[in-house]
């Protein structure tokens, strides 16, 4: 039981260039999130999906995309990458009506 | 506006001793609480959390208080450890809703 994981760890970008993250849960959760955390932050909402087949914005969704491919996956989509998303992005699962979240272990990304 | 506050970026106690997490609030429609914790390059991991019709909730060494009228909220740990030191997340929820909202972390070191 692996719990939610994230690839890939860590990802250098060029100014424009796109990349997928990759999250996947084995905890048969219905709901997944993707968060971003910059220094001296807190971690901030970009998008989730309470279940198969529906995303919804969270607090920061400019510039991504998302796909739920399955229950178990749920992807974030960078097109065109900006050194604005230099962050460390989170994903996160848990059941439905569940309160608490259980995270991955991240995926620090550069953008240069 | 940031809707849940941690005003104190670092905290430093003594190994044994109590210390003591605070986290404010602004948002009334707030109905449960959690704390997480986070130690650098992994992910945040859920540590303890109290539902708004309580005013405390108590697991092992960790007690969380909830203040409703002073929108406040507390986490106390008791006897301080050294491999407590970690970035403490305070994190809230809205009635109905699947959004966490973050505060922006105390970082706490406890010094043997």
């Amino acid at each position: 039981n692996a719990g939610v994981t994230q690839t890939p760890k860590f990802q250098v970008l060029k100014t424009g260039q796109s990349m997928t993250l990759q999250c996947a849960q084995d905890m048969n959760h219905n709901s997944m999130y993707w968060y971003r955390q910059d220094p001296g932050m807190g971690l901030r909402l970009i998008y989730y999906s309470v279940s198969e087949g529906t995303t919804d914005k969270g607090e920061v969704p400019n510039g991504y995309n998302v796909s739920r491919l399955n229950k178990r996956e749920f992807s974030l989509r960078l097109e065109s990458a900006a050194p604005s998303q230099t962050s460390v992005y989170f994903c996160a699962s848990n059941r439905a009506y569940q309160e608490t979240q259980y995270f991955g272990p991240g995926t620090r990304l550069l953008v240069l | 506006d940031q809707q849940v506050k941690q005003n104190s970026p670092s905290l430093s106690v003594q190994e044994g001793r109590i210390s003591i997490l605070n986290c404010d609030y602004t948002n009334s429609m707030f109905d449960y609480f959690l704390w997480y914790k986070k130690y650098p390059a992994e992910g945040p991991t859920f540590l303890i959390s109290i539902s708004s019709i309580k005013d405390k909730n108590e697991d092992g060494r960790f007690t969380v208080f909830l203040n409703k009228s002073a929108k406040h909220l507390s986490l106390h740990i008791v006897p301080s450890q050294p491999g407590d030191s970690a970035v403490y997340f305070c994190a809230a929820r809205g009635a109905g809703s699947y959004q966490l909202t973050f505060g922006k972390g105390t970082k706490l070191s406890v010094i043997p």
